[in-house]
């Protein structure tokens, strides 16, 4: 099975720019791997706010964007605000269609 | 607007199965993907499997291939996700989803924790 790989923690001072990334161990990942993140804040259930590599849902904040940056996919946050403070999941899909989760990323905006 | 209700809290014993179900409400049940997250306590989110209702087949991850099953009962609109032999590291909260659908399209059920005690 493959292994998505991701920073697992990162700290953005308030106002600031952090990019968050996303590996696969079988190769570059593609938009083919139809990357999401999800956003998950403690005690409350995860929610998407990048789906298929850029897209974003009306409650995605403008200030993350999504991309592919060399062989990762990307999740930018330019303009921290203390309410980003939180666990970041990049999600992947593989042939299967089957899916896996990276371990997270978390984000401390200090 | 898709939601998701799912069936409350279990605690079981190791060995034993559990099932927890899923109901959907709104929206084209037997079109989505419905997926399972499981989530340990502490620990990240685990893609577990998925399943089209309209095709009847689910897809696993293989780390819980032969230990979980996953259905569907386009009557009740309801996803089922089932363990078998429970193990002390089975007591996680387990989501219900479904995403995949294009802008707005994320639902996620509350969790159901399963707790493995014995």
């Amino acid at each position: 099975q493959a292994v998505v790989t991701q920073e697992p923690s990162l700290t953005v001072s308030p106002g600031g720019t952090v990019t968050l990334t996303c590996g696969s161990s079988t190769g570059p990942v593609t938009s083919d791997h139809y990357p999401h993140w999800l956003q998950q804040r403690p005690g409350q259930a995860p929610r998407t706010l990048i789906y298929e590599t850029f897209n974003k849902h009306s409650w995605t904040p403008a200030r993350f964007s999504g991309s592919l940056i060399g062989d990762k996919a990307a999740l930018t946050l330019s303009g921290a605000q203390a309410e980003d403070e939180a666990e970041y999941y990049c999600l992947l899909s593989y042939s299967g269609p089957r899916l896996v989760f990276g371990e997270g990323t978390k984000l401390t905006v200090l | 607007q898709v939601q998701l209700e799912q069936s409350g809290a279990e605690v079981k014993k190791p060995g034993s199965s559990v099932k927890v179900s899923c109901k959907a409400s709104g929206g084209t049940f037997s079109t989505y993907v419905f997926n399972w997250v499981r989530q340990a306590p502490g620990q990240g989110l685990e893609w577990m499997g998925g399943i089209i209702p309209m095709f009847g087949t689910a897809t696993y991850s293989q780390k819980f291939q032969g230990s979980v099953t996953i259905s569907a009962d386009e009557s009740t609109t309801t996803v089922n996700l089932e363990l078998s032999g429970l193990r002390f590291d089975d007591t996680a909260l387990y989501y219900c989803a479904t995403w995949g659908e294009g802008y707005d399209f994320d639902h996620w059920g509350q969790g159901t924790l399963v707790t493995v005690s014995s």
